[in-house]
C-alpha cells in the first residue's frame, strides 16, 4: 500500500551523528518532492528540510543548517536525513512527508533522543 | 524564520463553526497561494486538510474550508464534531524557498 516508513531513531549522545531513513512504497517515489518535519515532545511541528523530486534542490531550516543534510536514493525508494553535531534541542519525533508545497502523505515518525 | 502566529486554542459548541487564523508576512502567507492546513490527533501523524489556501483533498469532509486575506490565512470548521477535536497547524512556503509552520491551535468542542 501507499506508505512512508521512517527508521533510524534512537538515543544518541550530544555531538554525535545519526542517519534517519524513510522508505517509500506504493507510489512513484522519484516523482515527488519530500520533506522532513520534526516535533519536540509536547511542542508544535517544525519544518526541517526539503528535497526536490530529482535532488536538484535542497533547503534546510536555519536551526539545522550546516549540521543536517537531506538526500534521497531513487534506486532504493528511500529518503535520508543525515544529522551531525546533535544537540539536546534536536530531541523530537521526526516525520518524513511527501509532496512539495503541501504534504499529503506522512510516515508514523521516528523518535530521536539526544542525551548523555 | 519565526513560526506563523496561530491562537493557542479555540473552542466552540458541537454543531457550531470555529475559525483558526494563521498570520504571517508578505514573505510567506501573503506572498504565495501555498498555504496548507494539517490536523493532528494525539500521538498520530499529521493529516492534510487543506492545500493551496482553499482546496480540499479527496476524502476530507466539506465541513473544512480555507481562505486567505492579505497576510492571514484561515481554516473554518463548520458543524464542529467531536472527532474534529485535535491540534491544527498551518504551513506556508516562504520567499527563501523554505517552509514554515504555524504555532498550532488546539480545537476543543464544548
Amino acid at each position: 500500500q501507499v506508505q512512508l516508513v521512517e527508521s533510524g531513531g534512537g538515543v544518541v549522545q550530544p555531538g554525535r551523528s545519526l542517519r534517519l531513513s524513510c522508505a517509500a512504497s506504493g507510489f512513484t517515489f522519484s516523482s515527488f518532492a519530500m520533506h522532513w518535519v520534526r516535533q519536540a515532545p509536547g511542542k508544535g511541528l517544525e519544518w526541517v528540510a526539503f528535497i526536490s523530486y530529482d535532488s536538484s534542490n535542497q533547503y534546510c531550516a536555519d536551526s539545522v543548517k550546516g549540521r543536517f543534510t537531506i538526500s534521497r536514493d531513487k534506486s532504493r525508494n528511500t529518503l535520508y536525513l543525515q544529522m551531525n553535531s546533535l544537540r539536546g534541542d534536536d530531541t523530537a519525533v521526526y516525520y518524513c512527508a511527501r509532496g512539495g508545497t503541501y504534504s499529503d502523505l506522512w510516515g508514523q515518525g521516528t523518535l530521536v533522543t539526544v542525551s548523555s | 524564520q519565526s513560526a506563523l502566529t496561530q491562537p493557542a486554542s479555540v473552542s466552540g459548541s458541537l454543531g457550531q463553526s470555529v475559525t483558526i487564523s494563521c498570520t504571517g508576512t508578505n514573505s510567506d502567507v501573503g506572498g504565495y497561494k501555498y498555504v496548507s492546513w494539517y490536523q493532528q490527533h494525539p500521538d498520530k501523524a499529521p493529516k492534510l486538510m487543506i492545500y493551496d489556501v482553499s482546496n480540499r483533498p479527496s476524502g476530507v469532509s466539506d465541513r473544512f474550508s480555507g481562505s486567505k486575506s492579505g497576510n492571514t490565512a484561515s481554516l473554518t470548521i463548520s458543524g464542529l464534531q467531536a472527532e474534529d477535536e485535535a491540534d491544527y497547524y498551518c504551513r506556508s512556503y516562504t520567499s527563501s524557498s523554505t517552509y514554515v509552520f504555524g504555532s498550532g491551535t488546539k480545537v476543543t468542542g464544548l
